[in-house]
């Protein structure tokens, strides 16, 4: 069936770094945007970054520009995100998302079940 | 780019109809019929409801629909059930480096 499973949370130290991974499958996954999107506890979606089908174009959440990178690898139906110089602010439920595009039209109709990354001294 | 804006909270007993609105600018809402709407239960992923302003996804009931006026989107549900108390968040996309973006939520209370 379709779907999308996350790992790679976990408590980390500030100023470290965490790579977090989702597996996709069911789908054609070179065909679809993937995002990632976070929500820290008791708190609303916030959007993080948007990868294009080919990996040609991304884009990232003011909050973390500069400091997390998203990719892709379709060969193996993966996508991550690279976070470094990690903040207390950073600390959320990190869910992966197909858009249901090729690129960013906000619409996500697939989502994990979500990573919990804290970032804590 | 700023958050789209939600009523913290509605409610309504079994039956009745609500509308959740959600107010952006010219620049998302008024300027791309890209709107989204979600519904999340507690401790759950966020589940599409409704997607390209009016658009429903296979599977979700058709009590559930979406509109658009000017800046401001609108999600109505109908014929109101016990399950349909979560909270509700609208998504827009902006065009902008920053493409989507999201209004702060809405908790749905079904009395």
């Amino acid at each position: 069936q379709v779907q999308l499973v996350e790992s790679g949370g976990g408590v980390v130290q500030p100023g470290r770094s965490l790579r977090l991974s989702c597996a996709a499958s069911g789908f054609t996954f070179s065909s679809f945007g993937m995002h990632w999107v976070r929500q820290a506890p008791g708190k609303g979606l916030e959007w993080v970054a948007v990868i294009y089908y080919d990996g040609s174009d991304k884009y990232y959440a003011d909050s973390v520009k500069g400091r997390f990178t998203i990719s892709r690898d379709n060969s193996k139906n993966m996508v991550y995100l690279q976070m470094n110089s990690l903040r207390a602010e950073d600390t959320a439920v990190y869910y992966c998302a197909r858009d249901k595009y090729s690129s960013s039209s906000g619409a996500l109709d697939i989502w994990g079940q979500g990573t919990m990354v804290t970032v804590s001294s | 780019q700023s958050a789209l804006t939600q009523p913290a909270s509605v409610s309504g007993s079994p039956g009745q109809s609500i509308t959740i609105s959600c107010t952006g600018t010219s620049s998302d809402v008024g300027d791309y019929d890209y709107v989204s709407w979600y519904q999340q239960h507690p401790g759950k992923a966020p589940k599409l409801m409704i997607y390209d302003v009016s658009n429903r996804p296979s599977g979700v009931s058709n009590r559930f629909s979406g509109s658009k006026s000017g800046n401001t989107a609108s999600l109505t549900i109908s014929g109101l059930q016990a399950e349909d108390e979560a909270d509700y968040f609208c998504s827009a996309y902006t065009g902008s480096s920053t493409p989507v973006v999201f209004g702060g939520g809405t908790k749905l209370t079904v009395l």
